[in-house]
């Protein structure tokens, strides 16, 4: 079944400890991106790849590193996570350059709530 | 991208259709109109995009205005399961950042 999952699904953590959420797509996309959900604020994009080894930034990406080692996974990586980075984060990917035209149809993730206390 | 105006809030009854509009009035000419809505806290899902042309699949209609100022997603039957959060994107065909908005949030009620 093609899907993008995301792991874990649910995280409570503390303050400063170092924490990866995993993304991984098995539909061949070249772009994927994170994004976090908060009440009020909608969803905000804080990373994007669109390509292994091409990442760029969102509108949010304080506080978050991501890498692109392989076409299927797109790690969201919390150094030191904080209060403020409580939030509900959705993993997407799509497709990318296909003939002549970018497919820019998004597929997303479950979503993962993480809580820093 | 150009920035999209929704209203914040629409109700529809069960079974009728459900008109969903959005204003795009700073549109360009290489910019799609897409839709995606999401259920309570679960990951948006695609429905429809256009560029020009009203498009058609099997969740929902997408008519365009001939000015590509504004466009109005249908669901031609709603259903309670349709009761969700809907955003109207614009964005190039090729890009980086995807920017959604509050979109708007459609109850269908019984």
């Amino acid at each position: 079944e093609a899907q993008v999952t995301q792991n874990p699904r649910y995280l409570i953590t503390v303050t400063g400890k170092k924490l990866t959420v995993t993304c991984s797509q098995n539909m061949n996309h070249e772009y994927m991106s994170w994004y976090r959900q908060d009440p009020g604020l909608g969803l905000r994009q804080i990373y994007y790849s669109m390509n292994v080894e091409v990442t760029d930034k969102g509108d949010v990406p304080e506080g978050y590193k991501v890498s692109r080692k392989e076409k299927r996974n797109f790690p969201l990586i919390l150094e030191s996570p904080s209060p403020n980075q409580t939030s509900l984060y959705f993993c997407a990917s799509s497709p990318g350059w296909g003939g002549e035209r970018f497919w820019d149809t998004q597929y997303f993730g479950p979503g993962t709530r993480l809580t820093v206390l | 991208d150009a920035k999209t105006t929704q209203p914040p809030s629409m109700d529809c009854a069960e079974g009728r259709a459900a008109n969903l509009p959005c204003n795009h009035s700073t549109i360009s000419g290489n910019e799609y109109v897409y839709w995606y809505r999401q259920i309570h806290s679960q990951g948006p899902q695609y429905i429809i995009h256009g560029l020009k042309n009203n498009e058609t699949n099997e969740m929902a209609s997408l008519i365009i205005t001939e000015d590509r100022k504004s466009s109005t997603l249908i669901l031609p039957h709603a259903t309670l399961r349709d009761t969700a959060v809907y955003y109207c994107i614009v964005r190039r065909s090729y890009g980086q950042n995807f920017v959604f908005g509050p979109g708007t949030r459609l109850s269908v009620l019984p």
